[in-house]
């Protein structure tokens, strides 16, 4: 079975400074990747994915995560961060050979200060 | 299309009620999956459809519990009799598998359920 660790609950980083939010997975397949963003009181909402191809993922809003598989991470970066990216951040995975289950993580608050 | 759609928005019910919760998913989307969402747990995978059919409940956590979809536009899930615990966002996905540019899931606005 496939699981997804975020080992940062929350980052605090000042407004235009840049940002990572760390993700590692674990699998025995080959998987799809991706990353989520929730703002308060709001659904989930896709901001990039990794299929297949190049390892460097650009997504909306600026965002960028780089698939490493030897390291098994999906690490999300930012060069210069706003106010308005403060939400919470969800890294996923699902089967490769099964588009279907889609495994959460635990959530990265990022909050960013003035 | 108008996305997932979740009713209600917000419930708040008195212990021991009967609580459903409702999804439409996107139109052509043959996966549907139902999320609950806790600040002590995160974000749990409850049940997931494909083409109607339940392919895996093992994230129901009890029989109070239940989930059904009739057909390919609609899908409930049921609590009852419904605990304090029971108080979540539940979140609502619909995916479609059919190439590479359709795996991800696309969410609802959720339902807020509190149960007093």
């Amino acid at each position: 079975a496939q699981s997804v660790t975020q080992l940062d609950s929350q980052v605090p980083v000042f407004e235009e400074a840049p940002v990572e939010l760390r993700c590692n997975y674990s699998s025995s397949v080959s998987v799809y990747l991706f990353w989520y963003v929730q703002y308060p009181n709001q659904g989930l909402q896709l901001l990039l994915k990794y299929l297949s191809g190049s390892t460097l993922v650009k997504g909306i809003n600026g965002f960028e995560a780089e698939f490493n598989k030897s390291q098994t991470s999906f690490h999300l970066r930012k060069p210069s961060v706003h106010i308005s990216d403060t939400a919470e951040y969800f890294c996923a995975v699902s089967r490769y050979s099964s588009a279907s289950k889609i495994i959460f993580g635990s959530g990265t608050r990022l909050s960013i200060r003035p | 299309d108008a996305g997932v759609i979740q009713s209600p928005r917000h419930e708040v019910t008195e212990m021991g009620q009967e609580v459903t919760l409702r999804c439409k998913p996107i139109s052509g989307h043959d996966y549907l999956f139902w999320y609950r969402q806790t600040m002590m747990r995160g974000l749990e995978l409850l049940i997931y459809f494909n083409n109607n059919v339940p392919i895996d409940d093992s994230g129901m956590p009890e029989d109070r519990f239940s989930a059904k979809m009739p057909n390919a536009s609609f899908s409930t899930l049921k609590i009852q009799p419904s605990e304090p615990r029971d108080s979540a966002v539940y979140f609502c996905a619909s995916s479609r598998r059919g190439g590479n540019s359709n795996t991800e899931a696309f969410f609802g606005q959720g339902t807020r359920l509190t149960v007093v």
